[in-house]
């Protein structure tokens, strides 16, 4: 069945770029129309939605980290991808790659087992 | 920006009924959706769009959702439905929005 796995750095320097790879496996990532999300969680916090990506390549990002935030995707290695630059400490959390069959009215029904990042020097 | 305000905390003996809801203005026109996040662990939706069940979660999970409240019902509740639980909804202005999310525990 399908499956999403994060990978990537698990430390990153302050004001640098954050970049993380969620692998699908299982399944073609553009065999259907799904898109693909990244979500992230401070320890110990609530989720966040950073942003999607549809498997054409357009994109939608959380207002509030637009500037910061790029999302790729690359069918053939079947993965996407996430940047986050001038990270900060607040930046530090534990951040999932999952799927959804729509933009607006989908939830996100398969998730990954997620990757903790922590920003610092 | 679009908020959804949801308890920190609700508690809930064995074998009762667990209420968790989650507060937004007119949220009752947006599909809502539901996580449960156990500790170490992915979320995993155990309700989408209001009140339908995807496939393998327990029929004693529900959904409603209604004017300025959507609501997570637990029927019969179980040690195992001990967790946090997130609600989910698309604001056309904010985008993807989670709630602050609600540690259950069953005494």
């Amino acid at each position: 069945q399908l499956q999403l796995q994060e990978s990537g750095p698990g430390l990153v320097k302050p004001s640098e770029t954050l970049s993380l790879t969620c692998t699908v496996s299982g399944g073609s990532i553009s065999s259907s129309s799904y898109y693909w999300g990244w979500i992230r969680q401070p320890p110990g916090k609530g989720l966040e939605w950073i942003g999607s990506i549809y498997y054409s390549g357009s994109t939608y990002y959380n207002p509030s980290l637009k500037s910061r935030v790029t999302i790729s995707v690359d069918t053939s290695k079947n993965q996407f991808s996430l940047k986050l630059s001038s990270v900060t400490a607040a930046d530090t959390a534990v951040y999932y790659c999952a799927r959804q069959a729509d933009l607006q009215y989908a939830p996100f029904d398969l998730w990954g087992r997620g990757t903790l990042v922590t920003v610092s020097s | 920006s679009y908020e959804l305000t949801q308890p920190l905390s609700v508690s809930v003996a064995l074998g009762q009924t667990a209420r968790i809801t989650c507060g937004g203005n007119n949220i009752g026109s947006k599909n809502v959706h539901w996580y449960q996040q156990k500790p170490g662990q992915a979320p995993v939706l155990v309700i989408y769009r209001d009140s339908n069940r995807p496939s393998g979660i327990p029929e004693r999970f529900s959904g409603s959702n209604s004017g300025n409240t959507a609501t997570l019902t637990i029927s019969r509740a179980q040690a195992g439905d001990e967790a946090d639980y997130y609600c989910q909804v698309w604001d056309s202005s904010t985008a993807w929005v989670f709630g602050g999310g609600t540690k259950l525990t069953v005494l």
